[in-house]
């Protein structure tokens, strides 16, 4: 079935610091999706992804999908305490297909120390 | 802008009792609704999807099931829990097609705790 991985599962970073998450399919992704969920909470839409090469930013934040679509990466810059939660990655599996259902992957839980 | 509301937050249900979570959307019309679960280190699973009233999806084979009864309102459901129903129940919702695929946005969660 197909999965999304991704990596790093955990990251400690020091405040100001720099960080990268990914999120790897075997299959092309129709839809890139990133999230960010605070323990306990729903999750946050962060930014989405459609176009190979395409790159998207949002603040400190900048997320890419290569031109494959297979491969996307989460970019954070100057990492602050607020930046701290659960990164998610979720992807349409197929263009048109399954009425928007996504898949996601296991998350990548970031802290960042003061 | 729109809202989505999940209740309740929180639960605990001894086993073989039954469960009813509702989730609710303010602000859009039609929307496509989704039922997952998040348990942990699996991850997150679709449960179920709606495109419309009383239509119903099911993606995972469980003892859980799903009704639309109004347009923004979803309703998960079982009639008698088991243990491993315990878990974090999100919500979301999307604008329907014809796009090919449409960000969904996420209520806040129920936390169920199954004893």
């Amino acid at each position: 079935s197909q999965e999304l991985e991704q990596s790093p599962q955990s990251l400690i970073v020091q405040e100001g610091k720099n960080l990268t998450i990914n999120c790897t399919s075997s299959k092309t992704l129709y839809g890139l999706y990133w999230y960010k969920q605070k323990y306990g909470e729903g999750l946050i839409f962060l930014m989405m992804l459609q176009k190979g090469g395409e790159e998207k930013s949002h603040e400190k934040i900048t997320a890419k999908l290569d031109e494959k679509k297979q491969q996307s990466s989460l970019h954070i810059t100057a990492s602050q305490p607020s930046h701290a939660g659960i990164y998610l990655c979720g992807a349409g599996l197929s263009y048109g297909g399954s009425q928007g259902n996504l898949i996601f992957g296991k998350g990548t839980k970031l802290s960042v120390k003061p | 802008s729109q809202t989505i509301h999940q209740w309740p937050a929180t639960l605990v249900q001894p086993v073989g009792s039954p469960l009813s979570l509702e989730c609710t959307v303010e602000g859009t019309s039609n929307p496509n609704l989704y039922w997952y679960r998040q348990a942990a280190g699996r991850g997150l699973q679709l449960l179920f999807y709606s495109v419309g009233i009383g239509q119903i999806s099911s993606e995972v084979p469980q003892n859980l099931s799903a009704s639309r009864p109004q347009d923004r309102q979803f309703i998960l459901s079982s009639k008698k829990l088991l243990l491993s129903d315990s878990g974090f129940y999100l919500c979301a919702w999307s604008r329907a097609p014809p796009r090919p695929v449409y960000e969904q946005y996420f209520g806040p969660g129920t936390r169920l705790t199954v004893t």
